[in-house]
């Protein structure tokens, strides 16, 4: 149980499009997904708190109208990358929390490996 | 500002020996600490730890919290090529906040 996917696992864009990342929680329902991006040989950062049905809550420093993240229903979230630049170029991880869980409980996607050109 | 430093950043040993990856972290509202293994994709949880002085242990992983001194290690005895991976800590208070990882590599 406690199945995350995400779609695609990898995707190459040219630079100034926007790119869509889904999220899904395959057998478990995610009041709360989260979304990470994790740069070469560096730490995830949390990029954004997803509740469904209300506004993600961004960390500092990230863009929120580059990164717009939509939480409409119990089992996906999307990221979308607005105007994507080589510097987006990441490894973007989301994971989900069911409800009633505790903060730890997390349960990650297998990641998405965004390149930008 | 909330952060979770672990070191070594990088280690290579042999197979058969044992390591020991430290956790060291600054949280305002620290409830648990986690320990996460990363191979080629997303982290797999290995360990919470809540209790200072409680060993947690699976097969060959073992990891204990110090909240006096806010540390933690994770130990792997008689390491295989299996165990080669990136090996994250983070603490949780209202969000999980990453250490940066190490990078395990064992020789065979």
């Amino acid at each position: 149980g406690a199945v995350v996917s995400q779609h695609p696992s990898w995707v190459i864009c040219k630079s100034g499009t926007s790119v869509k990342i889904e999220c899904r929680s395959l057998d478990f329902q995610a009041t709360t997904m989260f979304w990470y991006r994790q740069f070469p040989k560096q730490s995830l950062m949390l990029m954004a708190t997803s509740n469904e049905g209300s506004k993600a809550t961004y960390e500092q420093g990230v863009e929120k109208d580059k990164f717009l993240i939509n939480h409409a229903s119990l089992t996906l979230s999307t990221l979308t990358v607005t105007s994507a630049h080589p510097e987006d170029s990441s490894f973007y991880i989301c994971s989900a929390r069911p409800p009633l869980a505790g903060s730890y409980e997390q349960y990650f996607g297998p990641g998405t490996r965004l390149t930008v050109t | 500002e909330d952060k979770v430093v672990q070191s070594p950043l990088s280690l290579v040993v042999h197979e058969g020996d044992t390591v020991t990856l430290n956790c060291s972290y600054e949280v305002t509202n620290f409830r648990s600490l986690l320990w996460y293994k990363q191979e080629k994709k997303a982290p797999t949880f290995l360990f919470m730890l809540t209790s200072s002085g409680i060993e947690k242990k699976s097969g060959r992983l073992s990891s204990i919290l110090d909240k006096k001194e806010l540390f933690s290690i994770l130990n792997i005895t008689a390491t295989q090529t299996g165990d080669s991976a990136v090996y994250l800590c983070a603490a949780v208070d209202d969000k999980i906040i990453f250490g940066k990882g190490t990078r395990l590599h064992i020789l065979p």
